[in-house]
């Protein structure tokens, strides 16, 4: 069975300062994505950052990047110089085949 | 990225009526589309997932009758609350899967928050 763990249910940065939110998961594929969305106040789901199993190369986006050990199965998301905008709830996600699965969100504020 | 549009975005029906929430890829073919749930501070719940022209895929616990899911093109799939009851209350959301040059990530529509009296 698929399974998502965020272990984190709300946690609090300072403006400009770094966080990292922890993942892990559970699959016996050899081959799957894996995603990190935001879901800010406005309650629209917005990509991340995405890795893909194969790839070693640890996925970046600005000011967003992972940490992804495959044989551990944890997918962490480092936030650099964390702004306002950033306080969302965040979902790490797992893609099988043509099935998604969702950790239970990781509250995220950024305090001014 | 690709777009979709979901609407209403919001929608206050009375007890017993029927409720359609329009889910429409806008610039791309949706090969998938699925429908979730997400009650207030949780995460989201899958109903059911669509094929264009085909029957959808429900999840356990998930009332067929009452959440009737149509994915009639490429483009646009309807979510059909029936015979809407409070209970039924929640903030719903679609998303669809794309060919072609996107890698994999689900497309989410804005979402539509139902509220039955």
């Amino acid at each position: 069975a698929q399974t998502v763990t965020q272990s984190q249910p709300e946690m609090s940065v300072q403006e400009a300062e770094t966080v990292t939110l922890s993942c892990t998961y559970d699959t016996s594929e050899s081959n799957y994505y894996l995603f990190w969305y935001k879901q800010p106040p406005s309650r629209q789901m917005i990509l991340v950052i995405r890795q893909e199993a194969y790839k070693q190369q640890n996925a970046t986006e600005n000011r967003f990047s992972v940490n992804f050990q495959k044989a551990a199965k944890s997918f962490s998301l480092k936030i650099s110089d964390s702004q306002l905008g950033d306080t969302a709830m965040y979902f790490c996600v797992l893609r099988n085949f043509n099935k998604f699965y969702f950790g239970s969100g990781t509250k995220l504020n950024v305090k001014p | 990225g690709a777009v979709v549009s979901q609407h209403p975005s919001w929608v206050i029906c009375k007890s017993g009526t029927s409720v359609k929430i329009e889910c429409r890829s806008l610039d791309f073919q949706a090969t998938t589309m699925f429908w979730y749930r997400q009650f207030p501070k949780q995460s989201l719940m899958l109903m059911a997932t669509s094929n264009e022209g085909s029957k959808a895929t429900y999840e356990q616990g998930v009332e067929k009758d009452k959440f009737l899911i149509n994915h009639a093109s490429l483009t646009l799939s309807t979510l059909t609350v029936t015979s809407a009851h409070p209970e039924d209350s929640s903030f719903y959301i679609c998303s669809a899967t794309a060919q072609g040059k996107y890698t994999g990530e689900l497309f989410f529509g804005e979402g539509s928050r139902l509220t039955v009296l």
